[in-house]
């Protein structure tokens, strides 16, 4: 088993749609838990960052942590065709910025016009 | 965008080669990670380096080195290239209590 599973999708939905995207862990010391955009040959974009369990609003971006359940979950309101990129999960067990981090293999996300 | 930038873009080597790709630090941060990401995967740590020194290291074999140095830029070396070693290589800076931020990645091609 993965560290962290991570549905690979390909996830097609219209625009305005919500979008829901997911991660799953088996390692209960992971405390912080990241999100990253990845747009086709690109290096990753960090969106949202989040220490431990509960929710974190940004725009129209929603991360929730629920420790307990080890499952953490990315929504997008009003999704926009700019939004077509593939998402990758990440955590670790430290503080992030000097341990290293378990990625999921990401979900790509194709919003319609 | 980050601050952080790598070289090459692109790269195309053969088999037995040997590789170095570089990576600028983001501006104020001390901590250098590079990481493998095989097409369609998520990214793979290699190791990460602290103020010139290596400050762990993930599965990865002997023949990946690597070099941080006094300006906090990095060095990914790579010996004795396999076809398997075809990825895109990202470089992250940071600096605590932040996370890690990303490069555009060199693309390496293993022919």
């Amino acid at each position: 088993q993965k560290e962290v599973e991570q549905d690979p999708g390909p996830l097609s939905v219209p625009e305005g749609a919500i979008v829901s995207l997911n991660c799953t862990y088996s390692n209960s010391a992971f405390q912080y838990f990241m999100w990253y955009r990845q747009y086709s040959r690109k290096g990753p974009e960090l969106l949202m960052y989040t220490y431990s369990s509960g929710n974190k609003e940004d725009g129209r971006f929603t991360a929730q942590v629920d420790k307990s359940s080890k499952y953490i979950s990315l929504f997008i309101r009003d999704s926009q065709p700019s939004d077509s990129a593939t998402y990758l999960c990440a955590m670790s067990s430290k503080d992030p910025g000097n341990t290293p981090l378990v990625f999921g293999k990401g979900t790509r996300l194709s919003v319609i016009a | 965008e980050t601050g952080v930038t790598q070289s090459p873009t692109h790269l195309i080597k053969t088999r037995g080669q040997q590789v170095t790709l570089r990576c600028s630090s983001q501006s104020g941060h001390n901590t250098v990670s590079w990481y493998q990401q095989a097409l369609g995967q998520g990214p793979q740590f290699i190791f990460q380096y602290y103020r010139e020194e290596e400050n762990g290291r993930g599965n990865f074999p002997p023949r990946f080195s690597g070099l941080q140095f006094p300006n906090y830029s990095s060095e990914l070396n790579v010996n004795a290239l396999e076809l398997d070693d075809s990825a895109l290589y990202l470089c992250a800076s940071s600096s605590l209590p932040d996370t890690q931020y990303f490069g555009p990645g060199t693309r390496l091609t293993v022919l």
